[in-house]
């Protein structure tokens, strides 16, 4: 089973300043397989980028996704104070089975 | 367009099952070009993939989760459905609904119901 690690755990930033998410896996992840969600209190999860740099339908520019292999990275390049929220990768794997990282926060410094 | 919501009750004695049930409206659910699954999120802690089903019946189960879990689909009703057997308070959580995209290179879970409770307690 592949597990994903997020960092870092918390990620204290003010609206305008660039956010760098990671997203470790414990083996090799196809791209097309890694994908990024954000989660707002009181909100269902979004789908935010798939294909690991692809992004969803309706999701501004300033995300971005990037990375191979073992190591992603969810970009936002001017957090915007709707921004502030959870962030999780997850990779679709074998079998039909899906994984989650365990979540990033990102919040207002 | 297409929206999921789940429905069930909202607290569960332990020992039981728990019952949600997720209505599709708005798109076809016998679409052969998506799966249709459970996530869940304890309190304070992540998103857990529970299991997916396919509108012709086939499921694929989380290994953590397979012994206690079903997941069936009634297609005249654009249902599908979770059970979970002999729950505990670790079973305590948000239950989503979500329409699931394996094709090509769209991999993800592009539509999510709004979430249900369940809490398991006596």
């Amino acid at each position: 089973e592949i597990v994903l690690t997020q960092s870092p755990g918390t990620l204290s930033l003010s609206p305008g300043e660039r956010a760098t998410l990671s997203c470790r896996a414990s083996q090799i992840v196809s791209s097309t397989y890694l994908a990024w969600y954000q989660r707002k209190p009181g909100q269902a999860p979004r789908l935010l980028i798939y294909g690991a740099s692809s992004r969803a339908s309706g999701i501004p520019d300033r995300f971005s996704g990037s990375g191979s292999g073992t190591d992603f990275t969810l970009t936002i390049s001017r957090l915007e104070p709707e921004d502030f929220a959870v962030y999780y990768c997850q990779q679709y794997g074998g079998s039909r089975t899906w994984t989650f990282g365990q979540g990033t926060k990102v919040e207002i410094k | 367009q297409l929206q999921l919501r789940e429905s069930g009750p909202g607290l569960v004695k332990p020992s039981e099952t728990l019952s949600l049930t997720c209505t599709v409206s708005g798109d076809s659910f016998s679409s052969t070009s998506y799966y249709w699954g459970w996530i869940r999120q304890p309190p304070g802690k992540g998103l857990e993939w529970i299991g997916s089903i396919y509108y012709s019946g086939s499921t694929y189960y989380n290994p953590s989760l397979k012994s206690r879990v079903t997941i069936s689909v009634d297609t005249s009703k654009n249902q599908f459905s979770l059970k979970v057997n002999s729950v505990t308070a670790a079973d305590t959580a948000l239950y989503y609904c979500v329409r699931e995209i394996t094709r090509g290179y769209y991999y993800g879970m592009d539509v999510w119901g709004q979430g249900t409770t369940v809490t398991v307690s006596s």
